[in-house]
């Protein structure tokens, strides 16, 4: 079973921010919180990741709760080549991840 | 271009028939992996590899080996495939055990 839980889908409209919650309450301290996303049936692409500090990319925002148990991933201006499955995935060295059912995001015009 | 590159990327074979899928990345990275993915399942990890000659078992092992003699290289061998192994499969690398992996195109496996 994945270590997170987020919702099974969720709709943005085009242009608009998009944010996708994240449940990791039993992370461990030295777990990242690692996103990538799938679009239909290709290889996963990472998005971004982070340990204890809000982390910033050219993709996207990660917001992390100071007690770690929860996390944000913002796509600040949605297109519609963002409809895909979001992976919200805790982890240390990469040799435990679950990737889990993800959130499936609908960009709509 | 960076990248990793899967073969091939679709099979159709039957019961008992040994294949291998091979997977190889030209980033240098030290880290490899194998997933499948199934319906309502999400990607689960079959085994990993932290560096030449080092493999070690994921999630779902069974019915795989792995072999990891260079270190681009990272195939995936199916000794004698059953058709529960039917499945999407993908490979992925990374620079360092905890960084961003990058994945393969997926190799679509059907057993018959």
């Amino acid at each position: 079973d994945a270590k997170t839980t987020q919702p099974p889908s969720m709709d943005c409209a085009e242009g608009r921010a998009a944010n996708l919650p994240c449940n990791h309450s039993t992370i461990s301290g030295n777990e990242y919180v690692y996103w990538y996303r799938q679009i239909h049936s290709q290889g996963p692409q990472y998005i971004i990741h982070g340990l204890k500090n809000n982390e910033t990319n050219e993709m996207a925002s990660l917001i992390i709760t100071e007690d770690r148990k929860s996390s944000t991933l913002i796509l600040p201006h949605a297109t519609l080549r963002d409809t895909a499955v979001y992976y919200c995935i805790a982890d240390y060295n990469n040799n435990d991840m679950r990737f889990g059912a993800g959130t499936r995001l609908t960009v709509k015009p | 271009e960076a990248q990793v590159t899967q073969n091939p990327r679709y099979l159709i074979t039957v019961t008992g028939k040994k294949l291998t899928v091979t997977c190889s990345q030209n980033m240098n990275h030290e880290y490899m992996s194998w997933y499948r993915q199934d319906p309502g399942l999400g990607l689960r990890q079959i085994y990993y590899s932290m560096n030449v000659e080092v493999t070690d078992k994921g999630d779902v092992p069974e019915g795989y080996k792995v072999s990891r003699k260079e270190k681009r290289n990272f195939p995936l061998i199916l000794e004698s495939p059953s058709p529960n192994q039917t499945s999407l499969y993908f490979c992925a690398s990374a620079y360092i055990p905890a960084g961003e992996q990058f994945f393969g195109p997926g190799t679509r496996l059907t057993v018959l």
